[in-house]
This record gives structure tokens, C-alpha cells and sequence, in this order.
């Protein structure tokens, strides 16, 4: 079993629709989560850092952590087909700087 | 305030040649941390790095690959003897400390023949 999940999609979805993308990890370490949104041939960009359990909201973006269930969702909000792009999910116990990334979620938004 | 830096963006190799992939912080960050991505594959941490010092290589092959940060200048991620197996992307990320949030630079492409 891999410490991260994350289904690889692609996920499809029209322009305006909320999107939900998730993570569920083993490693109940794992203090500090965060998503990354990669574009095709291009370096990963952060989009959300949390700790520990609770809600962070940045624009459209949302992250959510339930450390009782070992999950982490995004939501974006009114998406647009500048969204299109792979999400990657990262973790890492507290005290380290090795993220453990999921293999990415392809999200395609359409006009 | 530049972002990581990585070059080259691309890089072709033949097997048995060497391979020197380079990156620079963003300013005013001193730690330095490689990722390969292969294909349809998430990040794979292969080495943290502080100026002078390599903290952790656990996650870098044994054999033919090596790193450095000097005092001065890029951080340097070096195969040897590339194999067609190293093909990937390699990125490059930098923090302030090494318990805050990690920016990550365009990657190089390695691409051996």
C-alpha cells in the first residue's frame, strides 16, 4: 500500500462547477499538508500549506484535513479552463522536509 | 524576488555520459531540496542539501548520483554513467528553514539515448 493515494483521473468537469480532489494517506505522522498544481511540462506550484486538522480557505481554493480519517480534500470553486492541470497532494510528519507526494489528479475544466 | 532556477531545461544524454543538473534558491533560502518525477509517477525525494552540508540522501541511489551546495553557486545534482533508466524530470525546490513550505523550480528533463 502506498502512504499517499490519490486517483489519478482524468477528472472532467464544465466551467463554473466546483471540483473536489482528494488524498488519503496511512502515515498518521503526517502533520503538514499541502497541494501542488502542476501544468504539463512545467515545476509544481504551491497552492495551499496546512497543519494539522481544520479548513483553509485562499480565493477560490479550499483544503481540508481530517486527520481522524486520514484525508485531505481541495475544492476549487467556480472553475475555470485555467484550472486544467494535475493536483499533487504532499505530506510530511513534523520535523522532516521530505514531502511525500501522491501521483497527481489530471483535472481537465471545460468552456 | 526570482523564483528557483534550474537549468538546463533540457538535457539529452548518451548512456555512459555524465549528466550535471543545476539550481539556484530563491533568494534567501539556504535549503535545498531534489525530486525525480517519472512518468505517471508522483515525486520521489531523492536529497536534502544545506549549504555545505548534504542533510539527508536517503532517497538517492547508491551508485552514479551525488549532489552538492556549495558556499557559493547552485546546488549541483550529478549522474554518472547515465543509464536510459535515469530519463525523468528533475526538480529542484528551496525553502527558508527546513520545516516551512517548499517552492519548486521548472525542473530540468533529462532524456537519455
Amino acid at each position: 500500500q502506498k502512504e499517499v493515494e490519490q486517483d489519478p483521473g482524468p477528472l472532467s468537469v464544465p466551467e463554473g462547477a466546483i471540483v473536489s480532489l482528494n488524498c488519503t494517506y496511512s502515515n498518521s505522522a503526517f502533520q503538514y499538508f499541502m497541494w501542488y498544481r502542476q501544468y504539463s511540462r512545467k515545476g509544481p506550484e504551491l497552492l495551499m500549506y496546512t497543519y494539522s486538522s481544520g479548513n483553509k480557505e485562499d480565493g477560490r481554493f479550499t483544503a481540508q484535513v481530517d486527520k481522524s480519517s486520514k484525508y485531505i480534500s481541495l475544492f476549487i470553486r467556480d472553475s475555470q479552463p485555467s484550472d486544467s492541470a494535475t493536483y499533487l497532494c504532499a505530506m510530511s510528519p513534523p520535523g522532516t522536509y521530505k514531502y511525500i507526494f501522491g501521483t497527481g489528479t489530471r483535472l481537465k475544466v471545460l468552456a | 524576488n526570482a523564483g528557483v532556477m534550474q537549468n538546463p531545461r533540457h538535457l539529452v544524454r548518451r548512456r555512459g555520459q555524465e549528466a550535471r543538473l543545476r539550481c539556484s534558491p530563491m533568494k534567501g533560502h539556504s535549503h535545498v531540496y531534489w525530486y525525480r518525477q517519472l512518468p505517471e509517477e508522483g515525486l520521489k525525494f531523492m536529497v536534502y542539501l544545506q549549504k555545505e552540508n548534504i542533510i539527508d540522501e536517503s532517497g538517492m541511489p547508491k551508485e552514479r548520483f551525488s549532489a552538492e551546495f556549495p558556499k557559493e553557486g547552485p546546488s549541483i545534482l550529478r549522474i554518472q554513467q547515465v543509464v536510459r533508466g535515469d530519463s525523468a524530470a528533475y526538480f529542484c525546490a528551496s525553502s527558508p528553514t527546513g520545516d516551512t513550505e517548499a517552492f519548486f523550480g521548472q525542473g530540468t528533463r533529462l532524456t537519455v539515448v
